[in-house]
């Protein structure tokens, strides 16, 4: 069955550049999340979406990052001039609640950004 | 600030023993605490999860141990096998204010290794 798909899963921006990252959720889930996993450590919460209205994106560390969800399905986390402290694994997840439920986040594999 | 506490970072366990990880909370309001793991280069996957108004869950192998008047909570997981290396994430989340998202906040993570 079709899972949450990110892509690309590997990226390799230089300082400065801007980057598009795409997550696929699954069909016919309300709910969309990224979050941003720095090496070693657990995913950080970045931003919400429940359909196409982004709910909460409190967890964004910067006006650099922006992310939007125009359909309610395919999302994309753009990061403007990226710095080096960027670089990590951005992780998207779906469910199909809304957001008060208690439905599992499915999780896609992740992007893995390196900013040189 | 960190909310969720997790130890140890990493845990070795001979095959057929047991594997206990904990975590402790802060926040009075989180009411859901799943368990993740994640295999090198995929994205967390759910393993269990408990609410509070239970002090023990089990599935299979794994269990979750709740302590709500210590704000604490543990996976053990029984038998363990080489297929169990992994990290492991505690995770909890809250329903916040109307609108908002029921966002996960994770612990550090442990890397579980089960020696064959």
């Amino acid at each position: 069955g079709a899972g949450v798909s990110q892509s690309p899963r590997y990226k390799v921006a230089k300082r400065g550049q801007d980057v598009a990252l795409r997550c696929d959720p699954i069909s016919g889930h309300v709910s969309l999340f990224w979050y941003q996993q720095a090496l070693g450590q657990g995913p950080e919460f970045l931003t919400y979406f429940q359909n196409e209205a982004q709910l909460d994106k409190s967890g964004l560390p910067s006006d650099r990052f922006f992310a939007e969800r125009p359909e309610g399905s395919v999302s994309t986390l753009k990061i403007q001039r990226t710095q080096q402290e960027d670089s990590a694994v951005y992780l998207c997840a779906s469910s199909f609640q809304g957001a008060l439920g208690y439905s599992e986040q499915f999780f896609g594999p992740g992007t893995r950004l390196t900013v040189l | 600030q960190q909310q969720v506490k997790q130890s140890p970072q990493s845990l070795i366990v001979q095959k057929g023993g047991i594997s206990i990880i904990n975590c402790a909370y802060e926040n009075t309001a989180f009411d859901y605490f799943p368990w993740y793991q994640q295999f090198p280069g995929k994205g967390p996957a759910l393993l269990i999860a408990i609410r509070p108004d239970v002090s023990e869950k089990k599935e299979g192998r794994f269990t979750i141990s709740f302590n709500k008047s210590a704000k604490q909570f543990s996976l053990h997981i029984m038998d363990s096998q080489p297929g169990d290396s992994a990290t492991y994430f505690c995770a909890a989340s809250n329903a916040l204010s109307s609108g908002s998202a029921r966002q996960l906040t994770f612990g550090s993570g442990t890397q579980l290794t089960v020696l064959p």
